[in-house]
C-alpha cells in the first residue's frame, strides 16, 4: 500500500511551451501533498505545499505563476511548468500524505524535465 | 527556521561492514520528527527509518538504527552488515511537530554512500 505514481517519468520540451505533471495516490487518500525540485547532485528543495481543494502555498522565490499546482481531488495534484526555459530543466519530485497520518509522506518516483 | 546539516558528502565501507552517517539539525521545537531517507540511482526517495523526539529509545529497523542525542540536535544513522544494494544516496530530514508547519520535509544535502565489494 501507500503508493505514489507520477506521470510522465521523463519529459522533453521545447522552450516558451507549457508542462504538466501528474502525482496521484494509487491506493490512499491524500490531503496533503509536496512538490520538490532536485537538480543534480543535490537535496530536494521544496516548491510548494497543496492542500485539496485550496490553493498550494509557495516556498519564497518559487514563483506561483510559472509553477501552477492544482489538488483538484483527494488522489491527484498536477504540477504546471508554464513557459518552460532550459534552466526549468530539472527532477521534479512529489510526495502525498495520507489522510489522517500526519508524519508519514509517500514518495513518487520523480519527473525529469529538459527543456531545450 | 530550522536548518539540517550533514557533514559527509560522500563516504564508502565495504561489504558486510558497519558505517554511521552523521547529522545534526538546528530547532527551537521541542517536539518534532526526524528520518533518514534513502534516494538510490533509481532516485525513488525510500524511507530508512523515523524517530520521533519525544521518545529517548532510539529506532532501530533491521539493519538501521539511529543515536538520537536531542540535547545535542544529532541524530546519525548506523548501517550495519553494508550490503551492494545499500549504495545510495542518504539524506536526514526535519519534519515540525502537527500544528506548526504543514508537515513538510526539510533536507540535508545528503552523504552519498558507497558499499565496495
Amino acid at each position: 500500500g501507500a503508493v505514489v505514481s507520477q506521470h510522465p517519468s521523463w519529459v522533453i520540451c521545447k522552450s516558451g511551451t507549457s508542462v504538466k505533471i501528474e502525482c496521484r495516490s494509487l491506493d490512499f487518500q491524500a490531503t496533503t501533498m509536496f512538490w520538490y525540485r532536485q537538480f543534480p547532485k543535490q537535496s530536494l528543495m521544496l516548491m510548494a505545499t497543496s492542500n485539496e481543494g485550496s490553493k498550494a502555498t509557495y516556498e519564497q522565490g518559487v514563483e506561483k505563476d510559472k509553477f501552477l499546482i492544482n489538488h483538484a481531488s483527494l488522489t491527484l495534484s498536477t504540477l504546471t511548468v508554464t513557459s518552460a526555459h532550459p534552466e526549468d530543466s530539472s527532477f521534479y519530485i512529489c510526495s502525498a500524505r495520507r489522510q489522517g497520518s500526519y508524519n508519514e509522506q509517500f514518495f513518487g518516483p520523480g519527473t525529469r524535465l529538459t527543456v531545450l | 527556521a530550522q536548518t539540517v546539516t550533514q557533514s559527509q558528502p560522500e563516504m564508502s565501507v565495504q561489504e558486510a561492514e558497519t558505517v554511521t552517517l552523521s547529522c545534526t539539525y538546528d530547532t527551537s521545537e521541542n517536539n518534532y520528527y526526524l528520518f533518514w531517507y534513502k534516494q538510490p540511482p533509481s532516485r525513488q526517495m525510500i524511507l530508512v527509518i523515523r524517530q520521533e523526539a519525544y521518545k529517548q529509545q532510539n529506532a532501530t529497523e533491521n539493519r538501521f538504527s539511529v543515536n538520537f542525542q536531542k540535547a545535542a540536535k544529532s541524530f546519525s544513522l548506523k548501517i550495519s552488515d553494508s550490503q551492494l544494494g545499500d549504495t545510495a544516496m542518504y539524506f536526514c530530514a526535519f519534519m515540525k511537530p502537527y500544528g506548526g508547519s504543514q508537515g513538510n520535509l526539510i533536507f540535508g544535502k545528503g552523504t552519498k554512500l558507497s558499499v565496495k565489494p
